[in-house]
């Protein structure tokens, strides 16, 4: 049973454009989400994160938005940069877990 | 700052052979993590240790699998013996501590092939 869900493996978008990955998940203990990108040959490095007391939370061109009652999370980026093109993953923990618990991620391509 | 490190980067054995991966944390980072990634999925908590004790290790295989973190700083997680679908990337990473609300700090993983 996969409790953290990317359902679109792929994404492609144009170079100045807004990125949007998505992100399901099922377990409703769970209340801080947060998103990391992976390169190629590279470790995941952490990119933003979002407590389940707020629905947003921006940092420079990336936006999360975190909506509790559907369980899904999204990650905007805008606008989109070429060097944005990486593998990014969702990941999900619940107070006292320490763990977290990822999707399998979505490859964005950001076409210049 | 220097980052998670990890040896070999790559390794590649025969189904059968034992396999051991190496893990230098983030110094000061209390919390210690092992991934298992398959490709085309995301990271899977193998085992995580909060200095050298073991707080999860609820997905580690123990009839083949074993972690140590003995000093409570760096760690090796060994594999004996391989199967084919041990192959994978192995990712280390370290947080602060191990409250839900610290990221966590990752390796570049080390490649297994098992032929």
């Amino acid at each position: 049973d996969q409790q953290v869900k990317q359902n679109s493996p792929s994404l492609s978008v144009q170079e100045g454009r807004i990125s949007i990955l998505n992100c399901d998940y099922t377990n409703s203990m769970f209340d801080y989400f947060l998103w990391y990108k992976k390169y190629p040959a590279e470790g995941p490095t952490f990119l933003i994160s979002i407590s389940s007391i707020k629905d947003k939370n921006e940092d420079g061109r990336f936006t999360v938005f975190l909506n509790k009652s559907a369980k899904h999370l999204s990650l905007h980026i805008v606008p989109s940069q070429p060097g944005d093109s990486a593998v990014y993953f969702c990941a999900a923990t619940y107070t006292n877990a320490g763990k977290s618990t990822f999707g399998d991620g979505t490859t964005l391509t950001v076409k210049p | 700052e220097a980052g998670v490190a990890q040896s070999p980067r790559y390794k590649i054995i025969e189904k059968r052979q034992s396999v051991a991966f190496w893990c230098n944390p983030i110094s000061g980072h209390a919390t210690l993590y092992w991934y298992q990634q398959i490709l085309g999925q995301g990271p899977k908590l193998l085992i995580q240790f909060q200095n050298n004790g073991v707080v999860d290790d609820s997905q580690l295989p123990k009839d083949r699998f074993s972690a140590e973190r003995l000093k409570g700083v760096d760690s090796t997680l060994k594999i004996q013996p391989a199967k084919l679908e041990d192959s994978a990337v192995y990712l280390c990473a370290s947080s602060f501590t191990s409250g839900s609300q610290n990221e966590q700090f990752f390796g570049p993983g080390t490649r297994l092939t098992v032929l």
